[in-house]
């Protein structure tokens, strides 16, 4: 248990859904973060929240919208997903948001878009 | 940009064996190194991590070396166990987030 939760851990949805993935944790930490993890690829960057300010965007589409209502809770909301976003999505969370801290992840929701 | 990699794709050894997985990074930049590992259906989990100003690091069963003149980095598993069995992922910290490298299979047999 890293202390970091994720629901749900599977999601199936079409390409004209709307849905959102959820994310907590129990760490105490000012920064969180949202990963997409594809096949055979390097863990991608997606979104990156310091005390509850979006602080790093690395061009993600705008089907994908995150929220961060606080410094424990984040959100990644998605609506006319392509199949190709099928991945893993993970959250993480850190101490301050820095360049050199560890990460803690939580398990990903597995999702797939039909 | 600059990126990380590794060598090989798939380790396999048996249980017992010492494991040696290995990263090439090429950000000179970069002063932080984390080693993560990843189960099967679970998030990546931390290893150790390393600071430039380290040449080696050990922790339970694991060392991370680092050598900054070739930019290269290795963990160490000592004495395998199949329940080390997992991808591993080495990351470099520099002036932003972490980059990650695509990881290696770890297999071990018993």
């Amino acid at each position: 248990e890293t202390g970091v939760t994720q629901t749900p851990r599977h999601l199936v949805m079409g390409m004209t859904n709307k849905k959102s993935l959820k994310c907590e944790q129990h760490l105490g930490h000012n920064a969180m973060y949202w990963y997409k993890q594809s096949a055979k690829k390097p863990l991608e960057l997606m979104f990156v929240y310091s005390l509850e300010e979006r602080v790093e965007n690395n061009s993600v589409p705008s089907r994908f919208s995150p929220e961060c209502p606080n410094s424990s809770h984040l959100f990644l909301h998605l609506h006319t997903l392509q199949p190709e976003d099928s991945a893993l999505y993970l959250c993480a969370s850190s101490p301050r948001g820095g360049a050199k801290e560890k990460l803690f992840f939580g398990s990903g929701t597995q999702l797939s878009v039909l | 940009g600059e990126s990380v990699g590794l060598h090989l794709p798939t380790l396999s050894v048996q249980e017992g064996d010492n494991s040696i997985i290995n990263c090439a990074y090429s950000n000179s930049a970069s002063d932080y190194f984390i080693w993560y590992k990843q189960e099967s259906g679970k998030g990546p989990q931390f290893i150790i991590d390393i600071r430039s100003n380290m040449d080696k690091r050990q922790g339970q069963r694991v060392t991370v070396l680092l050598n900054k003149t070739v930019k290269h980095l290795s963990l160490q598993i000592a004495a395998t166990q199949p329940g080390d069995s997992a991808v591993y992922f080495c990351a470099e910290g520099g002036y932003s987030t972490l980059t990650f490298g695509k990881g290696t299979m770890l297999l071990v047999s018993p």
